[in-house]
């Protein structure tokens, strides 16, 4: 198994530009999560799914977009890049049992926009 | 909105010492995780508490469930330098239709002292 597959690594957008960070998992599990982390912040929830054709916002939902047709998948899109999107962005996944709560993280994206 | 509030922000201690975390919330979670990251890296889960009032340990570790369902608390006994990082609580919303919603504190910095 790979676990959660998260790419680019590292990506530099101009003010308005777009991109899809992707996100994907081979573990079959329903739950996905995008954070982003701000330096010396802890992890912000931007957008969450609990299986495949679900989604719902997070802390921080403004400014992004997800989508999550199937259960491997979920990108998320900026639209408009701003430079207050500047961060590193982790996406993550987790199985849902009862007494299961481990969460899988992506090795991160870092973002700059200027 | 939910939100976990963490502290302390960070900590600088002598290796040998015991170190106290906890995280308080006006929401009720049904489940409180806390977390290690560690730098360049994702979080890793080092305790999942699933009912109020538990009490669980995991090697110089220990954390424990509040009655109240809203704080959290974590001590790290006979710390060593390999402990240094940012430490993480995180809360499982508690209704039906967030149950997958795993939102992060702040985080505390620890720094030790050799």
């Amino acid at each position: 198994n790979a676990g959660v597959t998260q790419t680019p690594k590292f990506r530099i957008l101009k003010i308005g530009q777009s991109m899809t960070l992707q996100c994907a998992q081979d573990m079959n599990h329903n739950y996905m999560y995008w954070y982003r982390q701000d330096p010396g912040m802890g992890l912000k929830l931007i957008y969450y799914s609990v299986g495949a054709g679900i989604t719902d916002k997070g802390e921080v939902p403004n400014g992004y977009n997800v989508s999550r047709s199937t259960t491997e998948d979920f990108p998320l899109r900026l639209e408009l890049a701003a430079p207050s999107q500047t961060s590193v962005y982790f996406c993550a996944s987790r199985y849902s049992g009862a007494t299961n709560e481990k969460l899988f993280f992506g090795s991160g994206t870092q973002l700059s926009v200027l | 909105g939910q939100q976990l509030n963490q502290s302390p922000q960070s900590m600088f201690i002598q290796e040998g010492e015991d170190v106290s975390m906890n995280c308080t919330s006006s929401s009720i979670f049904n489940t409180w995780l806390w977390y290690k990251q560690d730098p360049g890296e994702g979080p890793v889960l080092l305790i999942a508490l699933y009912k109020a009032g538990e009490l669980t340990s995991n090697g110089r570790l220990t954390a424990q469930f509040g009655i109240t369902r809203k704080d959290s608390f974590l001590n790290i006994s006979a710390s060593i330098p390999s402990d240094v990082g940012i430490y993480f609580c995180a809360g499982l919303g508690i209704l039906y239709n967030q149950g997958g919603k795993l939102i992060f504190g702040q985080g505390t910095e620890l720094s030790v002292k050799p």
